[in-house]
C-alpha cells in the first residue's frame, strides 16, 4: 500500500535560520508531488509541485525553494526564514492523471518562526 | 477569477440534523474531478468524497453525499445525521489535468460546528 511520510510534525525556528522539511512516498513510483502552506484558519496555498526528479514548478514567488533529489522524495527548504513563513505545511501526492483518488496528504508540519 | 468558491466561512448544525456545505467551481475543461476534504483540529486532511464531471449519479459515501449540479457548476456536500465528530474545517477542491500533471484548486473552507 502507498504511504506518505512527512517530518518533523512541529518546528519552532528563529527568524533567519534555515529550514528543511522532508516528505517521502512509499509504495508507488513517479508520483506527482506537492507542497502546500496553510495559514491559521485559512485555505491551502500551493507552493511547489513536481512531476519528476529534478522538475520543480513554483506557484508563488517567495522565500522558499523545493527539490526532488529522488523519485519519491520532496524537500522544502529556506536559507533564511521570515516571520511570514509560519504556518502549517502539507505535502501531498497523486498517482495517475485524472485519478478519482485525489490527493493523499502527509500529516503536516506546524512551523512557527519566532 | 476564483476556481473554487466556498461562501460559508462558518456554520452551525444541531447534532443528528443534516447540513449542506456549498461549493461552486469555475472551469472550461470538460473532464475534471470534484473532491471534498475534512480537516479536524489535528490538521490532517481526510478525503471524504469524489465526483467526476462525467458521472451522472451523485456520489455517496456513507453519511456524505455530493449534490452535483453541472449546469450550475455547484458541488455541495451534504452530511446527514451530523455527529459531534463532524466538527471540522471542510474544503472543496477541483482537479484539472494539465499536460502530465494533476492540478488541484482548493476553496477557502467552511468551519462546521456540530452542537450537542
Amino acid at each position: 500500500s502507498q504511504t506518505i511520510h512527512q517530518w518533523p510534525a512541529t518546528l519552532v525556528q528563529p527568524v533567519g535560520s534555515p529550514l528543511s522539511l522532508e516528505c517521502t512516498v512509499e509504495g508507488t513510483s513517479n508520483p506527482n508531488l506537492y507542497w502546500y502552506r496553510q495559514a491559521a484558519g485559512r485555505g491551502l496555498q500551493l507552493l511547489f509541485y513536481s512531476v519528476g526528479i529534478g522538475q520543480i514548478s513554483s506557484e508563488v514567488p517567495q522565500n522558499l525553494s523545493a527539490s526532488r533529489p529522488q523519485d519519491r522524495q520532496f524537500i522544502l527548504s529556506s536559507k533564511k526564514l521570515l516571520l511570514s513563513d509560519s504556518g502549517f505545511y502539507l505535502c501531498a501526492w497523486t498517482r495517475l492523471l485524472g485519478s478519482s483518488l485525489g490527493y493523499t496528504f502527509g500529516s503536516g508540519t506546524r512551523l512557527t518562526v519566532v | 477569477a476564483q476556481k473554487i468558491t466556498q461562501t460559508q466561512p462558518g456554520m452551525f448544525v444541531q447534532e443528528k440534523e443534516a447540513v449542506t456545505l456549498d461549493c461552486t467551481y469555475d472551469t472550461s475543461d470538460q473532464s475534471y474531478g470534484l473532491f471534498w476534504y475534512k480537516q479536524p483540529s489535528s490538521g490532517e486532511m481526510i478525503f471524504l468524497i469524489y465526483q467526476g464531471s462525467y458521472d451522472e449519479q451523485n456520489a455517496t459515501e456513507g453519511r456524505y453525499s455530493l449534490n452535483f449540479q453541472k449546469a450550475r457548476k455547484s458541488a455541495n456536500l451534504v452530511i446527514s445525521a451530523s455527529q459531534l465528530g463532524d466538527s471540522a474545517m471542510y474544503f472543496c477542491a477541483m482537479r484539472e489535468v494539465s499536460y502530465n500533471f494533476n492540478k488541484f484548486y482548493f476553496g477557502s473552507g467552511t468551519k462546521l460546528n456540530v452542537k450537542p
